[in-house]
């Protein structure tokens, strides 16, 4: 199945620093989706968007949906040690299936 | 948002036997998955479950390791059949929920094959 660039791999910014990761695709996605995974856990939704250009924020999160359709934008502002963990794009083209990216492992360093 | 509940939480199975994994979700939902996420690794999909019809299977994934049931819109098994330690992963029920715009996971099932 198709997967989704996404970079960096990984992260190492000391505690109180801004992240931003970044997710592609060769093909247009109409469902931009961002998770966050604990070691341990299933993927937790962040971010969901929509529409291209869309701009969205949880709190210290904002996620934007690339004009192209075929990339998306995640920063997370002033990190902190619980910002710990690895987080996935998901992109849906057409139909019902979404596809994931490879993942970028967080770490912040107090 | 749609909770997802999975049991067991994890396991360890020998060689050659089976295990069946329950996916509960709190409403009714569109469509359900089944991922399979190696350690470090992404979410690879294995198959779509139907309710009422056999599941739509990824390449590489078939139903006689892999057998799916949906009985109804909240419920699905995964059975991993005829297990090997290359088995050994995490297993992933997934939910999708609205117009089929959104997907919620559950908390996974870790599975350890001796």
């Amino acid at each position: 199945g198709q997967q989704l660039n996404q970079s960096p791999q990984s992260m190492f910014i000391q505690e109180g620093e801004d992240v931003s990761m970044n997710c592609t695709s060769s093909s247009i996605f109409n469902t931009w989706l961002w998770y966050k995974q604990d070691p341990g856990e299933g993927p937790v939704l962040l971010i969901a968007l929509y529409k291209a250009g869309e701009l969205t924020s949880n709190g210290r999160l904002t996620a934007q949906f690339g004009i192209t359709r075929k990339d998306s934008f995640l920063n997370i502002s002033a990190s902190i040690p619980s910002d710990v963990g690895i987080y996935f794009c998901a992109g849906q083209p057409t139909g019902n299936q979404f596809y994931f990216g490879t993942g970028t492992s967080l770490t912040v360093i107090p | 948002s749609a909770v997802i509940s999975q049991k067991p939480s994890r396991d360890i199975c020998q060689r050659g036997t089976s295990l069946t994994i329950q996916c509960q979700v709190d409403s009714q939902v569109t469509m359900m998955f089944w991922y399979r996420q190696q350690p470090g690794q992404s979410l690879t999909l294995i198959a779509t479950a139907n309710q009422g019809s056999e599941a739509t299977y990824e390449s590489g994934f078939v139903i006689d390791k892999f057998p799916i049931s949906r009985p109804n819109l909240t419920f699905s098994t995964l059975t991993v059949s005829n297990m090997s330690p290359e088995d050994s992963s995490i297993y992933l029920c997934s939910a999708l929920q609205g117009g089929a715009e959104t997907q919620y996971f559950g908390p996974g099932t870790r599975l350890l094959v001796l």
